[in-house]
């Protein structure tokens, strides 16, 4: 079974500029979630789609947002780049939303903004 | 609210000895507890969780660790490491709100193998 896949893997953007991340899930893993790597702040929680419905968020300002198709796919947007966006943005999926379940990650998406 | 400390950011080890890398959690309810590994440019993979039952988890590659409560803790150890082992370790505790659980993790710690 092929794991979460990510696209890109780098980006390079400028600062003002918009972002889109895609994730592709564990085929049938109905959730998906997202969390921003940095070395300063480590792992924070961006949210979590179920089913097309966004089910919990992190906090993070509304730049910050996402999507979810109905093939369980999953986009994250980033609008008017700032420098300290600049991570590594994990995309994680799961079976369900059960609490104790296991996510299995994909490789990230390295984003840089200059 | 939900926290997690790792207590060393960086552990250095000779290879074959025995490792224990060290997480605290805070939690006023019930939790569940991870351990993921990420090797460089990789995302994260799941060594061992703790949801319930026996306190001592093993997990993949040798590694268990030991949920103890009172002391609201759960190291994670290995009696022998390689140098494949080399990597980052997080340490996470799950969150539920409102039905929909996230993730918190610890700062990770930097596990080195020497040989």
């Amino acid at each position: 079974k092929a794991g979460v896949t990510q696209t890109p893997r780098y980006l390079i953007k400028t600062r003002g500029q918009q972002v889109t991340l895609s994730c592709s899930p564990i085929s049938g893993h109905r959730s998906v979630s997202w969390y921003q790597q940095t070395p300063g702040q480590g792992l924070q929680f961006l949210f979590e789609y179920f089913s097309e419905t966004q089910r919990n968020k992190g906090n993070f300002p509304g730049r910050f947002s996402g999507r979810q198709f109905s093939n369980s796919r999953s986009e994250m947007n980033v609008s008017t780049l700032e420098l300290g966006d600049s991570a590594l943005y994990l995309c994680a999926s799961s079976l369900d939303i059960a609490g104790g379940r296991e996510q299995f990650f994909g490789p990230g998406t390295r984003l840089t903004v200059l | 609210a939900q926290s997690v400390t790792q207590l060393d950011s960086q552990v250095p080890v000779f290879e074959e000895a025995p490792v224990e890398l060290r997480c605290n959690y805070s939690s006023s309810v019930s939790v569940y507890l991870f351990w993921y590994v990420q090797y460089p440019n990789q995302g994260l993979q799941l060594l061992l969780k703790y949801l319930s039952g026996s306190t001592l988890v093993k997990g993949i590659n040798g590694f268990e660790a030991e949920f103890n409560k009172s002391q609201t803790s759960f190291h994670l150890r290995k009696p022998s490491v390689h140098i494949s082992d080399t990597a980052e370790y997080f340490c996470a505790v799950s969150v539920v709100i409102q039905g929909a659980q996230k993730l918190v993790f610890g700062q990770g710690t930097r596990l080195t193998i020497n040989p």
